[in-house]
């Protein structure tokens, strides 16, 4: 079983607020990711990091930003939230064997 | 530019047949394939995978064929049970170069009883 932790679960903020998705793993994996997907759809890159103090934007632009201080840890800060930040957000880490995914965090911006 | 492709939107089977989940990809850099179950509103559960130095790997119920020189592969599930029902998601990535971790739109699977 998997030790990645998505925090929260479900989200529902504000127009304007500052949040951060929490995002942590106990295998030690070096390379992690996150995604983003709306309901129905596919899973498109938003940010990954090859280990500590690395970043790279992915495939699919994205407002938010994310950080890398610490191995077991990736969060995702969105500086000011808008409804079309309203989706869900899927962080995974890779190591032998797989990637696996945490339970994700459905967002709600009103 | 559409680099992993499930061209079936969804599949309907019967408990206890097989069920057949198709991938295609187009680039040949790609040397990692992943298959994933996912249920709304929850993270994408890991199935299994296959390295490109083989052609075949099983686990329990699942098994992944890799046809390299068609550049497609494909997810079995035998048997078929209903909660198995979800979709199915296929990935890739290059190891060793920017490991990014690129997916297919999924497969919607039924499994009826």
């Amino acid at each position: 079983e998997a030790d990645i932790y998505q925090t929260p679960r479900y989200l529902v903020i504000g127009t304007g607020k500052k949040i951060t998705l929490e995002c942590s793993q106990t295998m030690g994996h070096d390379k992690m990711y996150w995604y983003q997907q709306d309901p129905g759809m596919e899973l498109h890159l938003i940010h990954y990091s090859y280990g500590v103090n690395s970043t790279e934007k992915g495939d699919l632009s994205s407002e938010s930003t994310v950080s890398r201080i610490r191995t077991e840890h990736f969060p995702l800060t969105l500086e000011s939230a808008r409804p079309s930040h309203t989706s869900q957000y899927l962080c995974a880490s890779r190591g032998r064997g797989g990637a696996f995914f945490g339970q994700g965090t459905r967002l709600t911006v009103v | 530019d559409q680099q992993v492709k499930q061209n079936s939107p969804s599949l309907s089977v019967q408990e206890g047949r097989i069920s057949i989940l198709n991938c295609d990809y187009t680039n040949s850099m790609f040397d990692y394939f992943l298959w994933y179950k996912k249920y709304p509103a929850e993270g994408p559960t890991f199935l299994i995978s296959i390295s490109s130095i083989k052609d075949k790997n099983e686990d329990g119920r699942f098994t992944v064929f890799l046809n390299k020189s068609a550049k497609h592969l494909s997810l079995h599930i035998v048997p078929s049970q209903p909660g198995d029902s979800a979709v199915y998601f296929c990935a890739a990535l290059t190891q060793g170069g920017s490991e990014k971790l690129v997916f297919g739109k999924g497969t919607k699977l039924t499994v009826n009883p």
